[in-house]
């Protein structure tokens, strides 16, 4: 079974400029999750998508990160423009269905972006 | 914020069982602990998790108290490739329930 897909794996990138990253979660899972870690921090929950609805969307910086999910299957996040504090890995993850007891969520390796 | 307490990092001889506790003392009836781990460049990977009663599985066993306040994640027979961050993480089934992270415990397999 494939895993969770990202690209790119790392991205450099100067203050203020764009970026988007691209996830493809394994196939059939309904929910897909976007999360921010900082070096040394546990991950952060950006958004939460079920299908191509967000279900949680709450700690998204509105003003400059967006997130899409069109078809119900992959997705984009993008900063736009990007902070230095923007700094970290990002990391996409899916699971089958939103709840419920046994509800494992698969991540991807992630996105390291530095922003100079 | 993260509900729940684990030190910051641990030793753990190869071959011995790891031991990592957490603590979770406002925990509520109908919250779930799980554990992840983190290996170094990779993605969590759900280890576990349990309500009340003790869980085994291939990876790992889960011990939790009677009072449901504290656990323990046992590793049977660490290897070098156990090495990694694990995260004791408390949720509820509920749909909008989310996983929060906290900074969980560095495990450091000696060779």
């Amino acid at each position: 079974e494939a895993g969770v897909a990202q690209s790119p794996r790392y991205k450099i990138i100067e203050k203020r400029q764009s970026v988007a990253f691209w996830c493809n979660p394994i196939s059939g899972h309904a929910t897909l999750y976007w999360y921010q870690q900082i070096l040394g921090q546990g991950p952060k929950l950006l958004i939460q998508f079920q299908n191509n609805g967000v279900v949680d969307d709450s700690q998204l910086p509105k003003d400059r990160f967006s997130a899409e999910r069109l078809k119900g299957v992959d997705s984009t996040l993008k900063i736009q423009p990007a902070k230095l504090e923007d700094s970290a890995v990002y990391l996409c993850a899916s699971s089958l269905r939103t709840g419920g007891s046994y509800n494992e969520q698969f991540f991807g390796p992630g996105t390291r972006l530095t922003v100079l | 914020d993260a509900k729940t307490t684990q030190p910051p990092s641990m030793d753990c001889a190869e071959g011995r069982a790891a031991n990592l506790p957490c603590n979770h003392s406002t925990i509520s009836g109908n919250e779930y602990v799980y554990w992840y781990r983190q290996i170094h460049s990779q993605g969590p990977q759900y280890i576990i998790h349990g309500l009340k009663n003790n869980e085994t599985n291939e990876m790992a066993s889960l011990i939790i108290t009677e009072d449901r306040k504290s656990s323990t994640l046992i590793l049977p027979h660490a290897t070098l490739r156990d090495t990694a961050v694990y995260y004791c993480i408390v949720r509820s089934a509920n749909r909008d329930d989310k996983i929060i992270f906290g900074k969980g415990t560095r495990l450091h397999i000696l060779p």
